[in-house]
């Protein structure tokens, strides 16, 4: 529900624009992202994922950019709508291997 | 459709008194896991499950209890809840194996549980 949004960093951007919300993983060893969508009420959905062998993944107006160096994971989605206001987690593990481990996540709010 | 459903949705509860949240899934996957959630500290697996009869404990086990005697069902169990269990819980579920896509999860609609 709405609690679990207290306390997040939030990004505030205008319908039409394009977003750009951002994720500093843990584990040098990770070598499989993923991100989650979880809107008001609901469950984390799955929206893109990326493996380290690639730096960069699209999908239908979101694109997911791997900065291994640096241990960066961003989430680009373009032309911000309404619909896309949650809270964006990103989560990492070695593929296969070990359990999920979740960001502590973005509140993306869409000015109409 | 493809789905992972926990019940109940809501609960509220006394101190002390066990319950158990329940927690299918009909994708046929091996592997399931078990979330609280809670503000300012993001999802915290709590146990989790590579398949029947093999559970292991996540982040954050202590006063929790699971089993996952078939494929589709994994309870989440509190034997004597305590104030600071109230959270948002969340099943998920994914395909432990090779190949691409093999650690995606699915996840369950949340339990609201309340312990007075």
């Amino acid at each position: 529900g709405e609690s679990v949004g207290l306390h997040l960093p939030t990004l505030s951007v205008q319908e039409g624009d394009n977003s750009i919300i951002n994720c500093a993983y843990s584990n040098s060893a990770s070598d499989y992202f993923i991100w989650y969508k979880q809107e008001s009420g609901k469950g984390p959905q799955f929206i893109i994922d990326i493996r380290s062998n690639m730096d960069k993944r699209q999908g239908q107006r979101v694109t997911v950019l791997l900065n291994k160096t640096v241990k960066h994971l961003s989430l680009q989605i373009a032309a911000t709508q309404p619909g896309d206001s949650a809270v964006y987690f990103c989560a990492e593990n070695i593929e296969g291997n070990t359990p999920l481990v979740f960001g502590k996540g973005t509140r993306l709010s869409v000015i109409a | 459709e493809a789905q992972v459903t926990q019940n109940p949705r809501y609960l509220i509860t006394v101190t002390g008194k066990k319950l158990t949240v329940t927690c299918s899934q009909n994708m046929n996957h091996e592997y399931m896991s078990w979330y609280r959630q809670d503000p300012g500290l993001g999802l915290r697996q709590i146990y989790y499950s590579m398949n029947v009869e093999v559970t292991d404990k996540g982040d954050v086990p202590e006063g929790y209890k699971v089993s996952r005697k078939e494929k589709r069902n994994f309870p989440l169990i509190l034997e004597s809840p305590s104030p600071n269990q109230t959270s948002l819980y969340f099943c998920a579920s994914s395909l432990r194996g090779r190949g691409p896509m093999n650690t995606e999860a699915f996840f369950g609609q949340g339990t609201r549980l309340t312990v007075v």
